[in-house]
């Protein structure tokens, strides 16, 4: 049971490049999410879904892109990189809203 | 509006001796608080939960809470501490009446473990 699995670990980019970041998990959760962690400001929620087909914007969500057209997979779409997108991202899920959420290991994005 | 404050940014002790690390909440509602901890490289992992039952809640790896309502705290204690304790541990409250469970983090305590 691998959990909460996101790739890559770890990304360079040059400003105004697009990329996607993946995430993907094997429990059959309904919810799952997109934070960003950056230094002294703890995580912040980007966008979330809760079910396949449906996702909502969460506290920063400018200048990226969801979809979820399956319940195992929540891609992070950026569309053109900026270096205030410098950040380490975590995916999460849960199987209902009120239940414990699992969270993946990181993505560190650099954009230069 | 829910919100959390991790009182110190950074707490220093020497193996075998308490760990206390401080959170104070902001809720309108009774609220779900959470801790969770990032140790270097690592995803977050879910150390213990407050959800309006007990007030001293128990986690894993001897990590306790006590939800506090008087004081609006809910600070994470352990009575020794351990070499492999020293990791980011964050305070985390859930926005309540919404359809997902929106967490909000504080902004982190970072625990250094000397020998």
């Amino acid at each position: 049971n691998a959990g909460v699995t996101q790739t890559p670990k770890f990304q360079v980019l040059k400003t105004g490049q697009s990329m996607t970041l993946q995430c993907a998990q094997d429990m059959n959760h309904e919810y799952m999410s997109w934070y960003r962690q950056d230094p002294g400001m703890g995580l912040r929620l980007i966008h979330y879904s809760v079910g396949a087909g449906i996702t909502d914007q969460g506290e920063v969500p400018n200048g990226y892109n969801v979809s979820r057209s399956t319940t195992e997979d929540f891609p992070l779409r950026l569309l053109s990189a900026a270096p205030s997108q410098t950040s380490v991202y975590f995916c999460a899920s849960s199987w209902g809203p009120n239940t414990e959420a699992f969270f993946g290991q990181g993505t560190r994005l650099t954009v230069v | 509006a829910q919100s959390v404050t991790q009182l110190d940014s950074h707490v220093s002790v020497s193996e075998g001796t308490p760990v206390l690390l401080r959170c104070n909440y902001s809720s309108s509602y009774s609220p779900s608080l959470f801790w969770y901890v990032q140790h270097p490289n690592k995803g977050l992992q879910l150390l213990l939960k407050y959800t309006s039952a007990a007030t001293l809640v128990k986690g894993i790896n001897g990590f306790e809470a006590e939800f506090k309502k008087s004081e609006t705290s809910f600070h994470l204690t352990k009575p020794s501490a351990h070499m492999s304790d020293a990791a980011e541990y964050f305070c985390v409250v859930r926005k309540e009446n919404t359809g997902f469970q929106k967490l909000v983090f504080g902004t982190g305590t970072r625990l250094l473990v000397s020998p």
